[in-house]
């Protein structure tokens, strides 16, 4: 069965940390992985795509992925409280059209 | 992105009767769209992949006669929860793709009472 998984937290920091969100999947044939944020009674919306090993870099989000590891994060620089919300890490293998999701993680962060 | 309009947002229908929920893909034509359900606190869990001018693929465990899917145009895929009953309140959310992201509608908050 192909997983991912997420700590499903609560995670809390304060405002202006360094949040750091993590996910692994058991598929060793997922090539593209997303991290997307989900506010309360809200659809996901795309944060960060990442395909290749390494880190990839969008203003305060970076994305890190080590496919060797089967591990994804997502770190969040100065965290603001806007940033407060569920993350949903998510896989896809080769050519399959659909994402598989993980439990996500509910990020707190403190003013 | 792609837009990806899903309507209704929110709707409480009575134990028994059926909803329909639309999805429209505005900007680029969609064969494929997934419907995807969510409890509270829980991730999304996928029901089954609509495909254009074709029948669904459904998740194991998802009924397809009491979730019907409808994919009749390259905009446009309905799932219908036919004889609602409690149990099937959830955040119903349509997705599709455009190269290798996918794009959500805004979600259908269902509520059976």
């Amino acid at each position: 069965q192909k997983e991912v998984e997420q700590n499903s937290g609560p995670l809390s920091v304060p405002e202006g940390a360094i949040a750091s969100l993590n996910c692994t999947y058991s598929d060793r044939g997922s090539q593209s992985f997303f991290w997307y944020r989900q506010y309360s009674g809200k659809s996901p919306e795309l944060i960060m795509s990442i395909y290749s090993n390494g880190d990839k870099e969008d203003g305060r989000f970076t994305a890190q992925l080590n496919k060797a590891s089967q591990y994804v994060s997502l770190l969040i620089r100065d965290s603001q409280p806007s940033d407060s919300a569920t993350y949903l890490c998510a896989s896809r293998s080769g050519s399959a059209r659909q994402l598989t999701f993980g439990s996500g993680t509910q990020l707190t962060v403190l003013p | 992105g792609a837009v990806v309009s899903q309507h209704p947002s929110r709707v409480i229908c009575k134990s028994g009767t059926s909803v329909k929920i639309e999805c429209r893909s505005l900007d680029f034509q969609a064969t494929t769209m997934f419907w995807y359900r969510q409890f509270p606190k829980q991730s999304l869990m996928l029901m089954a992949t609509s495909n254009e001018g074709s029948k669904a693929t459904y998740e194991q465990g998802v009924e397809k006669d009491k979730f019907l899917i409808n994919h009749a145009s390259l905009t446009l895929s309905t799932l219908t929860v036919t004889s609602a009953h409690p149990e099937d309140s959830s955040f119903y959310i349509c997705s599709t793709g455009l190269n290798t992201e996918a794009f959500f509608g805004q979600g259908t908050r269902l509520t059976v009472v």
